[in-house]
């Protein structure tokens, strides 16, 4: 039983380059998450999806594109990285409203 | 937006100590989750608690609904206990989104 995933664990791009972070679950879970973890600001939710081919801004979604074609996968697209994107990344899903939450392991993100 | 403090932002314990920590939001939800960043950066789920009182060894939570607050309570400390503990909660009226607080940061000394 895997859980969820992501790829890959660390990255370094350049500024303006496009990177995309992935997100993988095993559970079917219906509900996905994108958050990213800076300090001084704890964990922001960037966008979310309830269902596949259903997403919806978060917090801070300025920058990054998502989609959802399959129930399994929710990719996080940043299209012209900037340097104010470094950060972790992590992925999560529940079940359906009202249930734990899981998160993947994380992505470290640097922006040079 | 809902606000989610959390108190105390940093704690230092030895070994075997017991300790609270709370978790205050500013308006009423249905979900309420704790969490517990390791030193590694994993984040794994601690409760699910959106009332009530639940334990799991050494660790218990409590939830006020009608009052706002959470706790959670470890006992008798665990060098391994060390790590960042987060309170997430979510609205009825935000769908699914979970909103976090700023955290505890938890030092088990030797």
């Amino acid at each position: 039983d895997a859980g969820i995933t992501q790829s890959p664990r660390y990255k370094i791009t350049e500024t303006g380059r496009q990177v995309t972070l992935m997100c993988h679950q095993t559970w079917s879970h219906s509900y996905m998450f994108w958050y990213r973890q800076d300090l001084g600001h704890g964990l922001r939710l960037i966008y979310y999806s309830a269902a596949a081919d259903i997403t919806d801004k978060g917090e801070v979604p300025d920058g990054y594109v998502v989609s959802r074609s399959k129930t399994e996968n929710f990719p996080l697209t940043l299209e012209s990285a900037t340097r104010s994107q470094t950060s972790v990344y992590f992925c999560a899903s529940i079940r359906d409203r009202n249930t734990e939450a899981f998160f993947g392991q994380g992505t470290r993100l640097t922006v040079v | 937006g809902i606000q989610v403090e959390q108190s105390p932002p940093d704690l230092i314990l030895q070994e075997g100590a017991n300790s609270t920590l709370r978790c205050n939001f500013s308006d009423s939800v249905n979900n309420l989750q704790w969490f517990h960043q390791n030193p590694w950066g994993q984040l794994i789920n601690l409760f699910y608690i959106p009332s009530g009182t639940k334990q799991n060894g050494r660790l218990s939570a409590t939830t006020v609904a009608t009052e706002r607050y959470s706790l959670l309570y470890i006992s008798s400390s665990q060098t391994t206990d060390s790590g960042v503990y987060f309170c997430a909660v979510c609205q009825e009226t935000s769908g699914s989104r979970l909103t976090f607080g700023e955290g505890t940061q938890l030092t088990v000394n030797p």
